[in-house]
């Protein structure tokens, strides 16, 4: 099925660095969101986007919506361990017959102490 | 508030064998969709529901179906399962009413880890 482009794989930082992970897609979507997974449980929304150059904030974490609709990218400021998980950004096209998630493959964020 | 409930978290089913998974969504939600998660593929759209209809489908074989009921909980069904139905699957419920944007948000389930042997 269709799936995003989202880079880095995987990411090792120290404590207290930055992280900057994206996503790309051949298609335009109306909402741009941004999930975290930790291992055995469901991904938890982390920021989600509406429109096109939105930039939002939830506590340490940035994120862009991108202004051709076709990319966004999430910061991650200071680093903590409790950062450790996979990252995954979602399209969707929301209204009408409701579309479906489009998800990347994921970040995996792994941080030394 | 309650979260997005699955049952069971774990099943271990034999090749061949039917499984149904459960799923309650979070109350006055009335979307409920389907994705299967595996280390290979990621994270892949099954199906969605509203008001007891499939509204959408994604592109795996006849072998998946699910349904809703009139309180909005959903199952899904697997039947002669194959090695390759080992997963992941996860339920994410919105309240999905046209209006503010933020009504489309989704709230994952934990998942039923699925292992076909």
């Amino acid at each position: 099925g269709q799936q995003l482009n989202q880079s880095p794989q995987s990411m090792f930082i120290q404590e207290g660095e930055d992280v900057s992970m994206n996503c790309t897609s051949s298609s335009i979507f109306n909402t741009w969101l941004w999930y975290k997974q930790d291992p055995g449980e469901g991904p938890v929304l982390l920021i989600a986007l509406y429109k096109a150059g939105e930039l939002t904030s939830n506590g340490r974490l940035t994120a862009q919506f991108g202004i051709t609709r076709k990319d966004s990218f999430l910061n991650i400021s200071a680093s903590i361990p409790s950062d450790v998980g996979i990252y995954f950004c979602a399209g969707l096209n929301y209204g009408g017959s409701q579309g479906n998630l489009i998800f990347g493959k994921g970040t995996k964020l792994s941080v030394k102490p | 508030k309650a979260g997005v409930t699955q049952t069971p978290r774990y099943l271990i089913k034999t090749r061949g064998q039917q499984v149904t998974l459960s799923c309650s969504p979070i109350s006055g939600h009335r979307s409920v969709s389907w994705y299967q998660q595996t280390p290979g593929q990621g994270l892949q759209f099954l199906f969605e529901y509203f008001s007891e209809t499939q509204r959408n489908k994604g592109n795996f074989p006849g072998r998946f179906s699910g349904r809703q009921f009139s309180n909005s909980r959903s199952e899904m069904n697997v039947s002669t399962l194959e090695l390759g139905d080992s997963a992941l699957y996860l339920c994410a419920s919105s309240l999905s009413v046209k209006g503010a944007p933020e009504d489309y948000g989704y709230t994952f389930g934990s998942g039923t880890r699925l292992t076909v042997v």
